[in-house]
């Protein structure tokens, strides 16, 4: 678990703000993944990144923007969300896209609360 | 197309007695499977992985899953629970370029 970090761990944020997840990989991965928990329902698949390129976005609204500079770091940009938004987002990372192979490490989530 | 259906929301059970977790799955392909933890406010933690070699997976803290194909079916089990046992267990099917995760048993062991 300590290989892939994220910041912060909890965040409060109104409906008109504009604030941004961290995640870092300390484990010379090549994928890393966005995840959104919410209760009562099963892990969602947000983002998907292969060698710092986008390979899948799985129907998210626009209101969240992915982006990767670097094979290490993973951010994840938000902005109007709605307050059905709030949830545990988890960044991921493994060391290829083959899930099969390849289990995914996970970081310990930021909790966002949308007001 | 797979999926994953884990028969049980909660499960409790006394410290010291077995554990029985159960995952059924379905899949077009020979999957691989994954069993994961997450403990109150942490991330998900891999307990163990089947990926087509032997059926029966030891994993991590005295877990153990058995790969069953005709009855598709991959549950965890544990001689003992201990109080450290308590958490959210996920089950995992995976094929190759996407997996799917169970809505996850919640373990509560009782002292």
């Amino acid at each position: 678990e300590t290989g892939v970090t994220q910041t912060p761990r909890h965040l409060v944020m109104g409906m008109t703000n504009k604030k941004s997840l961290k995640c870092e990989q300390h484990l010379g991965h090549n994928a890393m993944y966005w995840y959104k928990q919410s209760a009562k329902k099963p892990l969602e698949l947000m983002f998907v990144y292969s060698l710092e390129e986008r390979v899948e976005n799985n129907s998210v609204p626009s209101r969240f923007s992915p982006e990767c500079p670097n094979s290490s770091h993973l951010f994840l940009h938000l902005h109007t969300l709605q307050p059905e938004d709030s949830a545990l987002y988890l960044c991921a990372s493994s060391q290829d896209r083959d899930t099969y192979t390849y289990e995914q490490y996970f970081g310990p989530g930021t909790r966002l609360t949308v007001t | 197309a797979q999926s994953v259906t884990q028969l049980d929301s909660h499960v409790s059970v006394s410290e010291g007695t077995p554990v029985l977790l159960r995952c059924n799955y379905s899949s077009s392909y020979s999957p691989s499977l994954f069993w994961y933890v997450q403990h109150p406010n942490k991330g998900l933690q891999l307990l163990l992985k089947y990926t087509s070699a032997a059926t029966l997976v030891k994993g991590i803290n005295g877990f153990e899953a058995e790969f069953k194909k005709s009855e598709t079916s991959f549950h965890l089990t544990k001689p003992s629970a201990h109080m450290s046992d308590a958490a959210e267990y996920f089950c995992v099917v995976s094929d190759r370029n996407q997996l799917t995760f169970g809505k996850g048993t919640k373990l509560s062991v009782i002292p």
